[in-house]
This record gives structure tokens, sequence and C-alpha cells, in this order.
């Protein structure tokens, strides 16, 4: 079965630091996807990215990014020149090809002081 | 597009009563929806996986006695907390997915607290 570890609890960052989010996964399968939600205090899901286990090409959208290495298994996410309103909980989850049950890491807790 | 709601997004009830949250795909069919339960500072756990016209596949260690799930149409599933007691309080979370599609859209959540 999959599992998604994220080490990091809790992280408190000063407003413009870059903060990195680690995610590390396991995975029997070689089809499988990755994904980045952000839980703000409402509780809403917010979908960050997708990424599929054959496309390793980093990506970057605004202040996001992420670095997918397969070889380490793991896809790891980094917010630049932090904002206040990235306080939120982070979570990475996993979703193999032939099983659509998607697994959850336990979140980060990100705060961001002003 | 791919929009899922919740209703209601937050209901208190009395222990003992039964409490039914919905979840709908507004604009597109939900060919499988799965439901999540979160407790505070916890990470989102699956309890069922339904698809529509068949009985729900419950997570090993989820009674599906006192969590009833319907999912009678492509776009709509329900959750029925049966004589709910307090600590069924939570988070209950549902997503829906399309045919062939690998992603999961969440509805916005429902906030249950039994008193």
């Amino acid at each position: 079965a999959q599992k998604v570890t994220q080490a990091q609890t809790e992280i408190s960052v000063v407003e413009k630091e870059d903060v990195t989010l680690d995610c590390v996964y396991e995975t029997r399968d070689t089809t499988y996807y990755l994904f980045w939600y952000k839980q703000p205090p409402s509780g809403e899901l917010v979908f960050l990215i997708r990424r599929n286990s054959f496309d390793e090409q980093n990506e970057i959208s605004g202040r996001y990014s992420w670095n997918f290495q397969k070889s380490t298994s793991s896809f790891n996410f980094t917010i630049t020149a932090s904002q206040v309103v990235d306080s939120a909980v982070y979570f990475c989850a996993l979703s193999e090809y032939n099983n659509n049950d998607m697994r959850f890491g336990a979140g980060t807790r990100l705060t961001v002081k002003p | 597009g791919a929009v899922v709601s919740q209703h209601p997004s937050w209901v208190i009830c009395k222990s003992g009563t039964s409490v039914k949250i919905e979840c709908r795909s507004l604009d597109f069919q939900a060919t499988t929806m799965f439901w999540y339960r979160q407790f505070p500072k916890q990470s989102l756990m699956l309890m069922a996986t339904s698809n529509e016209g068949s009985k729900a596949t419950y997570e090993q260690g989820v009674e599906k006695d006192k969590f009833l799930i319907n999912h009678a149409s492509l776009t709509l599933s329900t959750l029925t907390v049966t004589s709910a007691h307090p600590e069924d309080s939570s988070f209950y979370i549902c997503s829906a997915t399309r045919l062939a599609a690998y992603e999961q859209y969440f509805g916005p959540g429902t906030r249950l607290t039994v008193t």
C-alpha cells in the first residue's frame, strides 16, 4: 500500500523567508500521481499541483515551486518569499494508477509571521 | 469545472440522533466518490469509497452500520452518521472523480459537532 511521509509537523518562518516542505512517498506502482494541497483555517482543501510519475520536470508557479525526484522518492514544495497568507496546513498526497485511493501525509502546519 | 459541494457546511446534533451529509458534483458525473474524516490537527483519513449504484467499500476500522453511504446517482452521494456520539464529532470531507481521471475534486467539508 502507498504511504506518504511529511516529517515536518510544524514550521514557523518570518515573512519573506523561503521555506521548503518535505514529502517522501512509498509505492510499488510504477504509475502514480503526487499532489500538494493547502488547507487554510476554513478547512477547504485547495489544490496546488498534480504530478504523474513519468514527469520529473520541476515546476514553478509564481512563488511556488516543486522538486520531484524519483531517485529519492521525494516531492518537495518550496515557497519563495513567504507571505502571511501562506499560513496553512499543507498536505502531500499520493494516488496509484490501479487504485483510486488517495493517501495523505500527516500534513505540515506552516506559520508565516509578519 | 469540477466543482463539488457539500451540505450542510456545519451541523450540531444531539447524541443519539442521526445526521445526513450530502455531497454533490455540480458540473460533472462522478463515477466514484470518497468520504474522508479529519479530526483536529490530524490528516484526512479515508473512510469509504463508493461507486454509483453499488455498495460502498469501507476502510478497515470504519463501521459500515454506523456510517451509511448511499451513492444513488452520478452526482450525489450521502453519508449518514447514525446514532451519533460526541466522538463522531469531526470534519467530514467528500471528493469525487470522473471516469478515467486520476484526480479527486474535494468538497468544502462538513463540520459535525455532537453534543
